[in-house]
């Protein structure tokens, strides 16, 4: 069964601590690796994505992650987070002939305390 | 470039209505997945429309279910609601190979 599997569901940091937060998936076939965030009250937005090539993919605000095909793991991570980073985070996956079809695991809230 | 709109932001329904959701797409994109939010479950795909077409669809009941206009706008229909059906729908556009997302219409049943 396809899936996504993140670890953490509650991850409290103070500013300026290192971020890494897990995602695991089980998924057959070629897949394309997605980190979404939920700022409160806003949209989904996409953090990064990885389709192929460089396994470790660089997104927006500083945030990265890196792909291990053998651990089928996806993580994300921030050298220092910013109390701004406070917001949910999302693993997704999709096939890599269709992204209109995602998996989500069931994300993970992180807070940032001064 | 206007982003995904939903409509209406909110609507509270009673057990046994039903409910239509509309989702405009960003200009010139044709895909169109819709996707179910709870705290519980996260999110969860519904199905997608591309072309007027529903080309993938998620396991929910038959009660669920859309379609896509010419003008790649899509709309989703919920019968005979149950509580458990409170949750944010959200739509999205796929350009790019991303998906953009709407603000989410937030269904509660009563």
């Amino acid at each position: 069964a396809q899936s996504v599997s993140q670890h953490n569901h509650h991850v409290i940091l103070s500013e300026a601590a290192s971020l890494e937060l897990g995602c695991n998936y089980s998924y057959g076939g070629t897949v394309n690796l997605f980190w979404y965030v939920q700022y409160p009250g806003q949209h989904l937005q996409l953090l990064l994505k990885y389709f192929s090539g460089d396994p470790l993919v660089k997104g927006i605000k500083g945030f990265e992650a890196e792909f291990i095909k053998s651990k089928f793991s996806f993580n994300l991570r921030k050298p220092s987070v910013h109390w701004s980073d406070a917001a949910e985070y999302f693993c997704a996956v999709g096939a890599s002939y269709n992204t209109d079809k995602l998996i989500f695991g069931t994300g993970t809230r992180l807070q940032v305390f001064p | 470039k206007a982003g995904v709109t939903q409509t209406p932001r909110y609507l509270i329904k009673t057990r046994g209505q039903q409910v239509t959701l509309s989702c405009s797409p960003i200009s010139g994109h044709r895909s169109v997945s819709w996707y179910q939010q709870t705290p519980g479950q996260g999110l969860q795909f519904l199905f997608e429309y591309f072309s007027e077409t529903q080309r993938n669809k998620g396991n929910f009941p038959g009660r669920f279910s859309g379609r896509q206009f010419s003008n790649s706008r899509s709309e989703m229909n919920v019968s005979t609601l149950e509580l458990g059906d409170s949750a944010l729908y959200l739509c999205a556009s796929s350009g790019r190979n991303e998906q953009f997302f709407g603000p989410g219409t937030r269904l509660t049943v009563l």
